[in-house]
């Protein structure tokens, strides 16, 4: 069975701060692993994925995650946050096998609080 | 450019009572799923279906029953509803196994 672990409920950080929100992962066989954003009051929307090759993934507007076999992790980053950043964060997996359907397994969230 | 859509919004309902909740998709794909959303919890399978026709069980389907009679449509049901159902639900569809598109949410009350 797989399971997701987000480590932190929530993060706190000013502006134009970095970030990092962990995730750790259990599964025994390979995985797809995904974060996704929820602004308040909205749907999930993809933030970024690692499906194979380069474990160093970017999204448009400047979060990277890098997957990391041997910890089972896939953190997230950004060097410098924005107000608007201001979401709740989900880490997710699903195994690549079967059929072609995506069942994702989630973790509980991070919310992202960024302060002026 | 709708995507996925889930009708209604909001609903408050009283312990007892039924509902449907329809959730549809104007991309074609294939595979549909509806989620619930609790506090710390994440969210969480509740069913899905692989295509038009089919339906199988998620990670905590008691409670629910879903149906899938066009590609573009899927229903969750709730015959008779509880306070632990209050929750989000979210449906999802995908046309792969590498990406799923989110509609905005159902927000249920069960009082």
């Amino acid at each position: 069975a797989q399971s997701v672990t987000q480590l932190d409920s929530q993060v706190p950080v000013f502006e134009e701060a970095p970030v990092e929100l962990r995730c750790n992962y259990s599964s025994s066989v390979s995985v797809y692993l995904f974060w996704y954003v929820q602004y308040p009051n909205q749907g999930l929307q993809l933030l970024l994925k690692y499906l194979s090759g380069s474990t160093l993934v970017e999204s448009i507007n400047g979060f990277e995650a890098e997957f990391n076999k041997s910890q089972t992790s896939f953190h997230l980053r950004k060097p410098s946050v924005h107000i608007s950043d201001t979401a709740e964060y989900f880490c997710a997996v699903s195994d690549p096998r079967g059929s072609g359907y995506n069942k994702l397994i989630f973790g509980a969230g991070t919310r992202l609080a960024v302060h002026p | 450019n709708a995507g996925v859509t889930q009708t209604p919004k909001f609903r408050v309902l009283k312990t007892g009572q039924s509902m449907t909740l329809l959730c549809a998709q104007d991309m074609n794909h294939e595979y549909m799923y509806w989620y619930r959303q609790d506090p710390g919890m994440g969210l969480r399978l509740i069913h899905y279906s692989v295509g038009e026709g089919t339906t199988a069980k998620g990670e905590v389907p008691d409670g629910y029953n879903v149906s899938r009679l066009k590609k573009q449509n899927f229903l969750l049901g709730l015959e008779s509803a509880a306070p632990s159902q209050t929750s989000v639900y979210f449906c999802a569809s995908s046309r792969t196994n590498t990406e799923a598109f989110f509609g905005q949410g159902t927000r249920l009350t069960v009082v």
